[in-house]
């Protein structure tokens, strides 16, 4: 399967603690999005790469999200000092290049923090 | 800055047709239209680029009216597989992209 990888496809984690999701984009694909879920809305736009530069950040994404891409392939999503209202759905997605490209999304990872 | 959807949710009969309706209050680049079925990932469905051009997927199509900052879907002879809740997401600039908030699709027998 070449699609779009995240890891683990679930966590539960208490109040707090620190959590970190994994993203492999489509090989080829030189930009990824992070986007949060939660029931009944769209995904909301986190934070974005093209290669390893974080291009974008939502004003969302408070201090306690921290994006990385280190070497412009897969990326990490770290939540730390969890709260209850992180729980939701992390979708990450890939595209290639450059123009508003499709974007692939990976199955996500649901947080839930008791 | 989120897209407006309209309706919020539809129910059809097999065969029957729907329109889904995506607006924005700023200029658009590209609309891009993705299908999420329940606890699934969305699932690309089409893009529309600056033009107007309208966009065909078998028996799903769309158009992208550049001047009215809007896009519709357009679903003919509907079918049990196309239930799912159905997004608009609108490109600004090459850094952004925001979803709507969804229309919940619901294809009876």
């Amino acid at each position: 399967d070449t699609g779009v990888s995240q890891n683990p496809r679930h966590k539960i984690t208490k109040r707090g603690q620190n959590v970190t999701f994994r993203c492999d984009p489509i090989s080829e694909h030189n930009r990824l999005y992070w986007y949060r879920q939660t029931l009944g809305q769209g995904p909301e736009f986190l934070t974005y790469f093209q290669n390893e530069a974080q291009l974008e950040k939502s004003r969302l994404l408070s201090d306690r999200f921290s994006a990385e891409r280190p070497k412009g392939s897969f990326s990490t999503l770290e939540i730390q000092r969890t709260e209850q209202g992180d729980s939701a759905m992390y979708l990450c997605a890939s595209s290639f290049r450059q123009g508003q490209e499709t974007q692939y999304f990976g199955p996500g990872t649901r947080l839930l923090v008791l | 800055q989120q897209p407006v959807q309209s309706p919020q949710a539809v129910i059809l009969r097999e065969g029957e047709d729907a329109v889904i309706n995506c607006s924005s209050s700023k200029a658009l680049y590209s609309v891009h239209w993705y299908r999420q079925k329940h606890g699934e990932a969305p699932v690309f469905l089409m893009i529309l680029l600056k033009g107007g051009e309208q966009k065909g997927h078998e028996k799903i199509s769309a158009s992208f009216n550049e001047k009215k900052q809007q896009s519709s879907l357009y679903l003919t002879a509907s079918q049990l597989s196309y239930s799912g809740t159905y997004f608009c997401g609108t490109g600004h600039n090459f850094n952004k992209f925001y979803f709507g908030s969804g229309t919940k699709l619901n294809v009876k027998p």
